[in-house]
């Protein structure tokens, strides 16, 4: 099945730990983004990428950190100095950015602090 | 700034009616609009989208109406199922831009 695997599902950061979340797409898709969904609230841009080797900022990007080195990989690393993480994060991707294709979601990683 | 916002943030429907969802967008050129549905503890799911030069669209059960004059995007559910209990959320997209602007959500039940 083509689709956005996110990983691990649930996960847990300690104080001053950078810990990193995976997304894996198979659709072939150029564009990849990273949100953070907060209870109650919409989902908030962290960063995206248009291509491979190319990311930008989005509106939240303080504290989290991304790599494109791969077409099918975005990483995103939320570090110590995230200072509120706790948060439900969501990958997607989509054909290209600017062109009007819907994005498509994984499942999320729920991120809790110990 | 610009803003996606919705009239309701819950929504109750007795199970076999017709729902609405509303959703008010402030950014006049906004180009592109998706309704998407996120059930609890997973990723939101596509639904149905729609381009500024058309103000109706129809899916299977679902239709999106567009209201460029007033800046008003509708989501309209046919004969509601209990599967249909979720949050629904519009996004909208500018002509040029990158980024996809979400609104908070509607929580939408469906009554037995």
């Amino acid at each position: 099945d083509g689709g956005i695997t996110q990983s691990p599902k649930y996960l847990f950061r300690k104080e001053g730990q950078n810990v990193t979340l995976s997304c894996e797409q198979n659709l072939n898709h150029d564009a990849m983004y990273w949100y953070r969904q907060d209870p109650g609230q919409g989902l908030r841009l962290i960063y995206y990428s248009q291509i491979v080797n190319d990311f930008q900022k989005g509106d939240i990007a303080e504290g989290y950190s991304v790599s494109r080195e791969k077409k099918e990989s975005f990483p995103l690393t939320v570090t110590s100095a995230q200072k509120n993480p706790t948060a439900f994060y969501l990958c997607a991707s989509s054909l290209g950015t600017v062109s009007n294709q819907p994005q498509h979601f994984g499942d999320g990683t729920r991120l809790s602090i110990l | 700034g610009e803003s996606v916002g919705l009239h309701l943030p819950t929504l109750s429907v007795q199970e076999g009616d017709n729902s609405i969802i509303n959703c008010a967008y402030s950014n006049s050129a906004s180009d592109y609009f998706i309704w998407y549905k996120q059930e609890s503890g997973k990723g939101p799911q596509f639904i149905i989208d729609i381009r500024s030069n058309m103000d109706k669209r129809q899916g299977q059960r679902v239709t999106v109406l567009l209201n460029k004059t007033v800046k008003h995007l509708s989501l309209q559910i046919a004969a509601t199922q209990p599967g249909d209990s979720a949050v629904y959320f519009c996004a909208e997209k500018s002509l040029g831009n990158e980024k996809l602007t979400f609104g908070t959500g509607t929580r939408l039940t469906i009554i037995p």
